[in-house]
This record gives C-alpha cells, sequence and structure tokens, in this order.
C-alpha cells in the first residue's frame, strides 16, 4: 500500500487568490499519477495524467507539475474563482496498476 | 453515451445483512475498480478487476467480494455488514486496468448506510 500525502488539507482563499497545493508519494515503482477535481455531490472528475518527470500540465488556470525522481506533485490554480471550490485528489499509479488515493486538499473560494 | 452507472444511489441496511452494489462501465472499458471513500478520506481501493479477472484487491476483509462478467459490469458484495462499512461505494471504469492510461471515469457512486 503507497503512503500518499496531500498538504495543505483544507483550504480557504478570497477569489482571485492563486494557491497551491502539494501530493507526495514513493517514487519506486512509479509509473503515472492522476489529479483529480471532485465537487460536491458530483463524482470526482479526471484532471490530468502524468507520467514523466519534469512533466507540466495545464488546463485553463489549473496546472500541474511532476517530479518522479523526489516523489511529488504540484497542482496550481490561478486566479481563483467560486467554481473552483472541489476536493482534489492525487493518485499515483504503480507498476503494480492500482491507483492509491491521497486524502485530497479541499479548497474553498470566497466570492 | 452513458457514463458509469451505479445502482443502487442509496440504501439503508441493517448489521448483519448483506449488500450487493452494481456498477456497469463506459462501453469499450474492460476495467472496474471499486473505491470505499468515507468522510474526511480519499478513496480506498477495494477490489480492481480487468478482462473478468481479478487484478488487485486492497485490505479489506473477506467480508467483501466482487466479480465482473462477460459485459465487463460488475458487482461489490458485502456479507455481515458492520456499521462501519456505512460510506460511499465507487465504481471506477477505465479502458486499462488501474486507470493507467487517461485515468478514472467515476459513477456517482451508492452511498450505503448501515444501522
Amino acid at each position: 500500500i503507497l503512503n500518499v500525502e496531500q498538504s495543505p488539507q483544507s483550504l480557504h482563499v478570497q477569489e482571485g487568490d492563486s494557491t497551491n497545493f502539494t501530493c507526495s508519494f514513493p517514487s519506486s515503482n512509479f509509473y503515472a499519477l492522476h489529479w483529480y477535481r471532485w465537487e460536491t455531490a458530483k463524482s470526482p472528475e479526471a484532471l490530468f495524467v502524468m507520467t514523466l518527470n519534469g512533466d507540466e500540465k495545464k488546463k485553463g488556470r489549473i496546472s500541474a507539475t511532476l517530479n518522479t525522481k523526489e516523489g511529488y506533485s504540484y497542482l496550481y490554480i490561478k486566479g481563483s474563482q467560486p467554481e473552483d471550490s472541489a476536493t482534489y485528489l492525487c493518485a499515483p499509479n504503480t507498476n503494480a496498476g492500482k491507483s492509491t488515493f491521497g486524502d485530497g486538499t479541499t479548497l474553498t473560494v470566497k466570492p | 453515451d452513458a457514463g458509469v452507472t451505479q445502482s443502487p444511489t442509496h440504501l439503508i441496511k441493517t448489521r448483519g445483512q448483506h449488500v450487493t452494489l452494481r456498477c456497469s462501465p463506459i462501453s469499450g472499458h474492460k476495467s472496474v475498480s471499486w473505491y470505499q471513500q468515507v468522510l474526511g478520506q480519499g478513496p480506498q481501493f477495494i477490489f480492481q478487476y480487468y478482462e473478468k479477472e481479478e487484478r488487485g484487491r486492497g485490505n479489506f476483509p473477506d467480508r467483501f467480494s466482487a466479480r465482473q462478467f462477460p459485459n465487463y459490469s460488475s458487482e461489490l458484495n458485502v456479507n455481515a455488514l458492520l456499521l462501519g462499512d456505512s460510506a460511499l461505494y465507487l465504481c471506477a471504469s477505465s479502458y486499462l486496468y488501474g486507470g493507467r492510461r487517461d485515468g478514472y471515469t467515476f459513477g456517482s457512486g451508492t452511498r450505503l448506510t448501515v444501522v
């Protein structure tokens, strides 16, 4: 079982603030890392799949970076909006093939 | 296209009873994984099936079992329910096992309450 840590556990920001969170995972047997966004009363939705050390992915105001050698990924949100309020989950996937989820970072963006 | 469908959406059971949860993956997806999510925690891995074979099992007791059918739909069974089994059960569909290429597509979940 992988030890996946996400920090902070929760975050409250004002609309327009930029923010970032961290996902830490064991770097051995790494295959891929997934980020998901989970809005209240909805299903988790895949944001990014990252595989290579140094990968950087971007979708609108949200971007993510990956460091497989040291075992971490950052998720950045630029100019947060109330609709960004959600729990952001990371899930590294190992060579064994299953994804292990962190406990998530819950973001609340106040208008 | 239909997404991942799970049934039922909500369920209330009594301790000691048995429950069956069902999941239909996205058409073309051959892998189904089951996760249990309790409030404040991330989804915990229960089972993974790919091409009708079990490909992984999480740290859950033998009261939990699952199977995948020829049409790739899946059932999760839980026997002798305990209060601690109350949770949201998520089904995750993927083309490759473990969601390795494109990640998972999740269903809306089944909210199980054990009283």
